[in-house]
């Protein structure tokens, strides 16, 4: 059973434009949601994160939308820059049992074309 | 900032073998973690610490153990190696403070089981 879903495993954007990636869960206990940045052969980095009492948050290019009632939030990245070329990890904290653990997606490969 | 190391990037065994995954933090985090990541399936818990000699099974802990004698140190071991334990193993360590649910993520070890 998966609580967190990226159901795009892939996303291609020219640079400049902006990028939106998505994510879905289905445990409505969960209360803090991140976004985590993996380059190959390197471990994740975290990007940005939202509590679910927040539906915005900004940092720089990044904004995380957070949509409790449907259970979605996005991240987006504007402008895209080549260098953003990396798997997005959506994760999920909460969940109404250990709150030490994070349920990741299963991630989506951005690709920012020059 | 906040460093997480592991013992190896590279690791290739055979099958039967016993190996030892290490991971060290140095920023005094009570909680640590083992994750392994596969194509197509994102990040899976195999086992976490919330705190020294602490352990708990994460969703996927059938053919591993752990150990933490030390705060810093978190091992991973797998008793008998088995060519489906060819992956990406990634360490991560949080310090619980209210409101914060981010993990910090060590550089990972590509374990490949012949």
């Amino acid at each position: 059973d998966q609580q967190v879903k990226q159901n795009s495993p892939s996303l291609s954007v020219q640079e400049g434009r902006i990028s939106i990636l998505n994510c879905d869960y289905t445990n409505s206990m969960f209360d803090y949601f991140l976004w985590y940045k993996k380059y190959p052969a390197e471990g994740p980095t975290f990007l940005i994160s939202i509590s679910s009492i927040k539906d915005k948050n900004e940092d720089g290019r990044f904004t995380v939308f957070l949509n409790k009632s449907a259970k979605h939030l996005s991240l987006h990245i504007v402008p895209s820059q080549p260098g953003d070329s990396a798997v997005y990890f959506c994760a999920a904290s909460g969940g109404g049992g250990s709150n030490y653990k994070l349920t990741f997606g299963k991630g989506t490969l951005l690709t920012v074309n020059p | 900032d906040v460093k997480v190391t592991q013992s190896s990037r590279y690791l290739v065994k055979r099958t039967g073998e016993k190996v030892f995954l290490e991971c060290v933090q140095d920023m005094d985090h009570e909680n640590m973690f083992w994750y392994r990541q596969d194509p197509g399936l994102g990040l899976r818990l195999i086992y976490f610490s919330y705190d020294v000699k602490m352990k708990e099974k994460g969703d996927i802990p059938e053919g591993y153990s752990v150990s933490r004698e030390k705060k810093e140190r978190f091992s991973l071991i797998l008793e008998s190696a088995s060519t489906n334990q060819t992956s990406m193993y990634l360490c991560a360590s949080r310090k619980p403070r209210g409101g914060s649910y981010e993990q910090y993520f060590g550089p990972g070890t590509r374990l490949t089981v012949t």
